[in-house]
């Protein structure tokens, strides 16, 4: 069965501080594996995407690393900002379809503290 | 910033009512879908769309209908609500990327 799993659940850190979330999966044929963020209500907005051949990329203060042979993913918060505070949710791709579905993880709650 | 808008943003209405939600995106993108997601838990599709007169039923199911008439629009609607609909909505549509609209927080009362 394919899945997305996340950790932690949830989160706290203070701001300035650093962090990693985790994401495993067990999506096959795998395609590409993507970040999102979501603030409180409002929809998911896209921090990296990577492929099969990719296993680091960086937006910002966001760095996602992928090991696709172990099928994890991290991504690492650099000096987290009260503004990082957000659901943070790993998506995953197959390639078994034109649709090239996705799914989802449940989230890393993110509360950045002052 | 994605070109993907939903109205409304928020709706509390009472049971037995019919409700639509709209989506629209100006991106020319082919797809589009619809999740479904309750708090802590992960999006759940119910609907997707590959292009105009095209539509599917997701991976949830949902007594919702959607409907695809034109490229841009592609509303979701629901004939009589329920409290169990009580959710948020949200619309995506995807080219290489997928883009979310900011979703409609429905609740039903």
């Amino acid at each position: 069965k394919n899945q997305v799993e996340q950790s932690p659940q949830s989160l706290i850190i203070l701001e300035g501080k650093n962090c990693t979330l985790q994401c495993n999966y067990t999506v096959s044929p795998f395609s590409n594996l993507r970040w999102y963020k979501q603030d409180t209500g409002r929809g998911p907005v896209s921090l990296t995407i990577m492929t099969f051949s990719e296993n680091t990329k960086s937006n910002g203060r966001y760095t996602a690393t992928l090991d696709a042979d172990t099928k994890q993913s991290s991504l690492h918060i650099t000096a987290s900002q009260l503004s990082d505070s957000a659901s943070y949710i790993c998506v995953v791709s197959d390639r078994g379809s034109t649709l090239g579905r996705l799914y989802f993880g449940r989230g890393t709650q993110l509360t950045v503290w002052p | 910033e994605a070109d993907i808008y939903q109205t409304p943003r928020y709706l509390v209405i009472g049971t037995g009512k019919k409700i639509t939600l709209e989506c629209s995106q100006t991106m020319g993108h082919d797809k589009m879908y619809w999740y479904q997601q309750d708090p802590g838990m992960e999006l759940h599709l119910i609907h997707y769309s590959y292009g105009v007169n095209s539509t599917e039923k997701g991976d949830l199911s949902s007594e919702s209908t959607v409907s695809r008439i034109r490229t841009e629009h592609f509303p979701l609607t629901l004939e009589s609500a329920r409290p169990s609909h009580t959710s948020q909505y949200l619309c995506a549509s995807r080219e290489n990327e997928q883009f979310f609209g900011p979703g409609t927080r429905l609740t039903v009362l």
